[in-house]
C-alpha cells in the first residue's frame, strides 16, 4: 500500500451526476494549462488543455474553464462514471518563457459511487 | 499522442547504491522532462532533459545526485545516485512534441530504498 502522505481533497459524487473539480493556480504569467487524470499505480493521463487566450474549452464529456482574473481553473465532467474515479491534477506553465516546465497543483481525489 | 514506457516499473534498492531509470518514447519529441512524485502527493519537476547537452535542473535538484542523459529525441535516462530512504518515490518521465504543449507521461518507476 501507499506510505503516509498528505491527504488530498476529496470529491465524492453519485454516478451520473456532473463533477466539478477546482484548481487555483499560482502564476499570473502562466499561459497554458493542462488537466491530468491519475489512476492508482499509473502515470498522469492527459485529459484536456487550454491556452490563456481562451476562457472555455470542451472535450468529450469534459469542459475546462479558465478565469484569469482570479487565477482559477475548473474541470467539469458530465455524467460521471465509476471509471472516472482517480486523482485529478491541474498543471500550469509559461510555454515560451519556461519551455513547457509544468507546475502541478496538489490534486483532487474524485470518488464515484455507483 | 506519444506513448511513453519506463524501465524498471518498480525496484527495491539498498541505500548507497544507484539506479538508472530508462524512458523510451515511441516517436520523436522535442521536450523531455523528469518528475518525482511522493506517494499521495503531487508531481515535482526534477529537470529538463536536453538532447545532446546537459540537463537543466530545478532548484533543489543537482546533477551529481540525479544525472540525466538524452542521447536522441526518443530516449532518456535518469540515475538516482547514492540512494537513501528519502529517495523512495515515484519517478516519471514526460515528453512533448509541441514545444511543451500536450505533455504525455510514462507509467512511472516506483522506487523503494531500504
Amino acid at each position: 500500500g501507499e506510505s503516509v502522505g498528505l491527504h488530498l481533497p476529496t470529491l465524492s459524487v453519485q454516478e451520473g451526476d456532473n463533477s466539478i473539480i477546482n484548481c487555483a493556480y499560482s502564476n499570473s504569467a502562466s499561459d497554458y494549462f493542462i488537466w491530468y487524470k491519475q489512476e492508482s499505480g499509473k502515470g498522469p493521463q492527459f485529459i484536456i488543455d487550454i491556452r490563456s487566450n481562451m476562457d472555455k474549452r470542451q472535450g468529450q464529456r469534459v469542459t475546462v474553464l479558465l478565469n484569469k482574473t482570479v487565477k482559477h481553473l475548473s474541470l467539469q465532467i458530465a455524467a460521471t462514471q465509476p471509471g472516472d474515479s482517480a486523482v485529478y491534477f491541474c498543471a500550469e506553465t509559461q510555454l515560451y518563457n519556461q519551455g513547457g516546465k509544468l507546475i502541478f497543483g496538489q490534486g483532487t481525489e474524485l470518488s464515484v459511487k455507483p | 499522442s506519444a506513448v511513453i514506457s519506463q524501465k524498471p516499473s518498480r525496484d527495491i534498492c539498498q541505500r548507497g547504491t544507484s539506479l538508472t531509470i530508462q524512458c523510451q518514447v515511441d516517436s520523436q519529441v522535442t521536450m523531455m522532462f523528469w518528475y518525482r512524485q511522493q506517494p499521495g502527493q503531487s508531481l515535482t519537476l526534477i529537470a529538463t532533459a536536453n538532447q545532446g547537452s546537459e540537463a537543466t535542473y530545478e532548484s533543489g535538484f543537482v546533477i551529481d545526485k540525479f544525472p540525466i542523459s538524452r542521447p536522441n529525441l526518443t530516449f532518456s535516462t535518469l540515475t538516482v545516485s547514492n540512494m537513501s530512504p528519502e529517495d523512495s518515490s515515484i519517478y516519471l518521465c514526460s515528453g512533448s512534441s509541441d514545444g511543451g504543449e500536450t505533455q504525455y507521461f510514462g507509467p512511472g518507476t516506483r522506487l523503494l530504498v531500504l
